[in-house]
């Protein structure tokens, strides 16, 4: 089966910083790859995702890149602003209902 | 709340118990996912039905039991549990279509604790 790796499993920047957390998966058919945000006592939601067919993708402060020959894949946040605190997940999929997360990246974003 | 809701959102149950976690969701999707979120681990993902059918059973022992009665409800039965079990079981449902993989929109979670 799939297996993802993400790192680190923590992180601290200065606001204003950027944060760049990174992704690996072993599963070439995967082809669906997205990020979710979950703050603590609240569900993960989806800040952005990518699919296999496209290199990067962009939304405000928020971006993905996706190297598939490598197989990984980052998320990248610029301008951070404490809001951004939050624990990150990524996950690969291959579309047959089988979603595999990574273990979570805390960040912490300081004033 | 709209969206993906589950009940009860805290348990506390004894290893002998029984006690079933109910899922609903409102977007008209057809595929809900029962998935296990523990400290220091990956979300695990446990069940998947689509259209009703389950698809994926990830070894999951037998005292976890799903029932999905229709595209928009989801149970989990639970029995003769153990304490490591005890963790945030979250609901989720997404629309899969033609072997593409969509975006999970998640519930709220059950918080678990065995005793």
């Amino acid at each position: 089966g799939e297996n993802v790796e993400q790192h680190p499993s923590t992180l601290s920047v200065q606001e204003g910083d950027s944060a760049v957390i990174k992704c690996t998966y072993s599963d070439s058919a995967s082809n669906y790859f997205p990020w979710y945000k979950q703050e603590l006592g609240k569900r993960p939601q989806l800040i952005i995702d990518i699919r296999s067919n496209v290199g990067e993708k962009k939304d405000q402060r928020i971006a993905v890149t996706l190297n598939k020959t490598a197989k990984h894949f980052s998320l990248h946040i610029t301008e951070t602003q404490p809001e951004d605190s939050a624990v990150y997940f990524c996950a690969a999929s291959s579309g047959r209902n089988q979603f595999y997360f990574g273990t979570g990246t805390s960040l912490t974003v300081i004033p | 709340e709209t969206g993906v809701t589950q009940t009860p959102r805290h348990l506390v149950m004894g290893m002998t118990n029984k006690k079933s976690l109910k899922c609903e969701q409102h977007l008209g999707h057809n595929a809900m996912y029962w998935y296990k979120q523990s400290a220091k681990k990956p979300l695990e993902l446990m069940f998947v039905y689509n259209f009703k059918e389950q698809t994926e059973n990830n070894s999951v022992p037998s005292r976890f039991s799903p029932e999905c009665p229709n595209s928009s409800h989801l149970f989990l039965h639970l029995h003769t549990l153990q304490p490591e079990d005890s963790a945030l079981y979250l609901c989720a449902s997404s629309q899969d279509s033609a072997g593409l993989s969509y975006e999970q929109y998640f519930g709220p979670g059950t918080r678990l604790t065995v005793t």
